[in-house]
């Protein structure tokens, strides 16, 4: 079974400037996870969707992150414009159905920002 | 809301030895827990996982950890460190409404030869 892949996996921009992150999960998983792993933390959930649903977005900076998943299955996180504190390792988890015990969230290798 | 907090963000053991890593968690529904691992450069793999069946959950890798309530506690552990452990650990609580996970802060493990 192929895992949740990403792309790119590293990527350097300039403050100001516009990026975007995608990840495909694992077949057949209906949830999908963005989180934000800033260097010597724990990772931050960004945004949580369900097929091609938002179901949590409390923690996304929606003044410059947006992230989409239009036909339920591939999706993409940009930022624009970049700051220099968004600097970190980007995430992708996917999940199966929740109610029956799809509890577990499987992870991409990530995405590593630099903004200069 | 959830939280966890992992004890010691750096742990030294020589190889050979136990291997024990703290996690303590607020909660106020009862909680799932999980145990990940993050080699360098790569993404986090699950160890194990509490879902409210037995205690003591053992995972990969010989890791196990025991859920005590009373303590509010989910430490990690291996009775011998191998080299090949060396990485970063994540504790996490899930919020049971609608699977979002809270991190710890993360504890790297290094194995001493």
């Amino acid at each position: 079974e192929a895992g949740v892949a990403q792309s790119p996996r590293y990527k350097i921009i300039e403050k100001r400037q516009s990026v975007a992150f995608w990840c495909n999960p694992i077949s057949g998983h209906a949830t999908l996870y963005w989180y934000q792993q800033i260097l010597g933390q724990g990772p931050k959930l960004l945004i949580q969707f369900q097929n091609n649903g938002v179901v949590d977005d409390s923690q996304l900076p929606k003044d410059r992150f947006s992230a989409e998943r239009l036909k339920g299955v591939d999706s993409t996180l940009k930022i624009q414009p970049a700051k220099l504190e968004d600097s970190a390792v980007y995430l992708c988890a996917s999940s199966s159905n929740i109610l029956a015990g799809g509890e577990t969230q499987y992870f991409g290798p990530g995405t590593r920002l630099l903004v200069l | 809301a959830q939280s966890v907090t992992q004890l010691g963000s750096h742990v030294s053991v020589s190889e050979g030895a136990l291997v024990l890593l703290r996690c303590n968690y607020s909660s106020s529904v009862p909680p799932y827990l999980f145990w990940y691992v993050q080699y360098p450069n790569q993404g986090l793999q699950l160890l194990l996982k509490y879902t409210s069946a037995a205690t003591l959950v053992k995972g990969i890798n010989g890791f196990e950890a025991e859920f005590k309530k009373s303590e509010t506690s989910f430490h990690l552990t291996k009775p011998s460190a191998h080299m090949r452990d060396a990485a970063e650990y994540f504790c996490a609580v899930r919020n049971n409404a609608g699977n979002m996970l809270t991190f710890g802060g993360g504890t790297r493990l290094m194995v001493k030869p």
